[in-house]
């Protein structure tokens, strides 16, 4: 595709369901980050996978947050037992390898909402 | 600690006038900076990078070790700056750690 494709683009759900949250990459990018842009907190990072390698969970604020890769491209970000403070706009990225500095391509991000 | 400080949350300037958007950075070794924007219904994209120096849409931005900041500058700003400004820190091999952003409004 042309560009970071991420469904659904607003979610709204009760508190203490689970959600999943999808974001396709850019054809051939082998790097794949989820980010969480919450009001009056800015960008933050949550998980960062690159190719085969074990993903870099360091930014998941907690254990009800999973993420994985399938094949090396699609990756499902997965939220259980939803709270109100999980309410943000979860953003993916994507980028290339090949030695330094890829800039990142984001998506347009999914809306969520928990009532 | 890794951190990027955006002071404002918020910028109005008139047309034509000069910008600045304040970016302070925290993180022990050699930084590579970014700026990002998101415009008005569009992705965040990116703007510039330092390690380019480089000028986009205008746009430059200085790294200066001595006082850790990466300010984001343009003379004479126009209508279409309008956006969302977040400055960003690349820590470890690929992660992004990214300022509160700032909110640039263009009057005419």
């Amino acid at each position: 595709g042309a560009g970071v494709s991420q469904s659904p683009s607003n979610k709204v759900t009760e508190k203490g369901k689970d959600v999943e949250l999808r974001c396709d990459p850019i054809s051939g990018h082998t790097a794949l980050y989820w980010y969480r842009q919450s009001l009056g907190q800015g960008l933050e990072f949550l998980i960062y996978f690159q190719g085969n390698s074990a993903p870099d969970k360091s930014g998941l604020p907690s254990d009800r947050f999973s993420a994985e890769r399938t094949g090396g491209s699609v990756s499902t970000l997965t939220i259980q037992r939803t709270q109100q403070e999980d309410s943000a706009v979860y953003l993916c990225a994507s980028s290339e390898t090949g030695g330094g500095y890829q800039p990142q391509h984001f998506g347009d991000g999914t809306r969520l909402s928990i009532l | 600690a890794q951190r990027v400080t955006q002071p404002e949350k918020l910028l109005s300037v008139f047309k034509g006038a000069p910008v600045e958007l304040k970016c302070n950075y925290s993180y022990s070794g050699s930084p590579e900076l970014f700026w990002y924007v998101q415009y008005s219904r569009q992705r965040l994209q990116l703007l510039l990078r330092h390690i380019s120096r480089e000028s986009i849409k205008g746009f430059t931005a200085d790294l200066n070790k001595g006082e850790t900041s990466f300010h984001l500058k343009k003379p004479f700003a126009q209508e279409e700056d309008s956006a969302m400004y977040y400055c960003a820190l690349l820590s470890g091999a690929q992660k992004l750690v990214f300022g509160q952003g700032t909110r640039l409004t263009i009057n005419p």
